[in-house]
């Protein structure tokens, strides 16, 4: 497997444009994760979904972030319009869940620079 | 509000010490992970430690869970270059891992 499969990598775009981050999770996996990273507020747990239904969206940041995962092979993270501190590395993760384990494959990251 | 507290946040250690580093958490949760990240890259897990006394190791680096006092240890011996990295707990009182802050640690010759 090849993993799991975020586009863009990078992605630099101006204050009011709209910013569409791309995931394919591990064929297979059952849950999918939505995660910022900065280095003023570490790992955010954005939203996350089990078999293609969103759980927990209780992290997203406000109501220019949405997220959607029309199948169990992609999911979208969409923010409109983008402001500056939204700059950070978006990473997609996505689990098999086990009996007891929750074990988190995280894709390469989406480095988001918004001007 | 769930807490995932790590310390040292930074650390620089001479090749060939042992150091360790201390998580806390502030819910119940039997499952505790760690994940390495290497500047710029992604996250790679490397241990899950799935009940109170669980102990795991792979070459240098051990890990330990407390689930009474809610700590986990991630201990590393005789360190090398390689390890330098930022090494992140997180717990999952649920189905999602709530991340610490990251220890960043670099191993000097």
């Amino acid at each position: 497997d090849a993993g799991v499969i975020q586009s863009p990598r990078h992605e630099v775009t101006e204050m009011g444009q709209e910013v569409t981050l791309r995931c394919k999770p591990i064929s297979g996996h059952d849950y999918l994760f939505w995660y910022r990273q900065t280095m003023m507020r570490g790992l955010e747990l954005l939203i996350y979904f089990n078999n293609n239904v969103p759980i927990d969206d209780s992290g997203m940041p406000e109501d220019r972030f949405s997220a959607k995962m029309p199948n169990a092979s992609f999911s979208t993270l969409k923010i409109q319009p983008s402001e500056p501190r939204d700059s950070a590395v978006y990473f997609c993760a996505s689990s098999l869940r086990t009996s007891g384990a929750n074990v988190l494959t995280f894709g390469a990251g989406s480095r988001l620079t918004v001007l | 509000e769930l807490k995932v507290e790590q310390n040292p946040l930074f650390l620089s250690m001479q090749e060939g010490k042992n150091y360790t580093i201390y998580c806390n958490y502030s819910t119940t949760s039997d499952r505790l992970y760690w994940y390495r990240q290497d500047p710029g890259k992604s996250l790679e897990s490397l241990f899950v430690l799935l009940s109170n006394g669980a102990v795991k190791q792979e070459g240098r680096l051990m890990a330990s869970l407390d689930t009474k006092a809610r700590l986990s240890t991630l201990h590393i011996t005789a360190a090398v270059h390689d390890l330098s990295a930022t090494y992140f707990c997180a717990v999952a009182p649920v189905i999602a891992l709530n991340f610490g802050k990251g220890t960043s640690l670099l191993v000097t010759p």
